[in-house]
């Protein structure tokens, strides 16, 4: 079945620098990317999403790449404040199979004032 | 407007005792339903998932069951909790296109005791 890979699982960073999260996946039929924001406590949030018919797509200070011939995907938040800060998780889902979502293990964005 | 109820919001449970715990959607009809849980700061899990009423697919072999006796119900059950179902238990739905990311419910937190 699928797979997804997360990379870092911590990242910090200064209060207006960019960040940086990485996937892979390993099914090529995976055709939908979504990335989940959760702050302490809460329900993860979808923030921004990207089929496999698109490269990249952009969002104020986030975007979403996809290589579908490598298997990745990446989320690149830009300007980041301090309510960055939160695990983010990416997921794939492919057409059947219940359309479930197979998650990463989640990144921890520590956003330094 | 769709949205997705679930309670309770906290339960502290003693060992051995049974769990019941609730999702219901509205405003869609035939959503797809999951329950993840969430292990203290760790990754999403998924437990079950279902395409329709009594259908109820386990990801993953545990002391926990799940029935959909309606339409737009999801019930995670258990007849005798362990220590080790502590955790976030999260309902998401979605509709049946993988064009489409999940709605997380609010949670549940349950310390088992």
């Amino acid at each position: 079945g699928e797979n997804v890979e997360q990379h870092p699982s911590t990242l910090s960073v200064q209060e207006g620098d960019s960040a940086v999260i990485k996937c892979t996946y390993s099914d090529s039929a995976s055709n939908y990317f979504p990335w989940y924001k959760q702050e302490l406590g809460k329900r993860p949030q979808l923030i921004i999403d990207i089929r496999s018919n698109v490269g990249e797509k952009k969002d104020q200070r986030i975007a979403v790449t996809l290589n579908k011939t490598a298997k990745h995907f990446s989320l690149h938040i830009t300007e980041t404040q301090p309510e960055d800060s939160a695990v983010y998780f990416c997921a794939a889902s492919k057409r059947g199979s219940s359309y479930k979502l197979i998650f990463g293990s989640g990144t921890r964005l520590l956003v330094r004032p | 407007s769709q949205t997705i109820h679930q309670w309770p919001a906290t339960l502290v449970q003693p060992v051995g005792s049974p769990l019941s715990l609730e999702c219901t959607v509205e405003g869609t009809s035939n959503p797809n339903l999951y329950w993840y849980r969430q292990a203290a700061g760790r990754g999403l899990q998924l437990l079950f998932y279902s395409v329709g009423i009594g259908q109820i697919s386990s990801e993953v072999p545990q002391n926990l069951s799940a029935s959909r006796p309606q339409d737009r119900q999801f019930i995670l059950s258990s007849k005798k909790l362990l220590l080790s179902d502590s955790g976030f238990y999260l309902c998401a739905w979605r509709v049946a296109d993988e064009r489409y990311g999940y709605t997380f419910g609010s949670g549940t937190r349950l310390t088992v005791v």
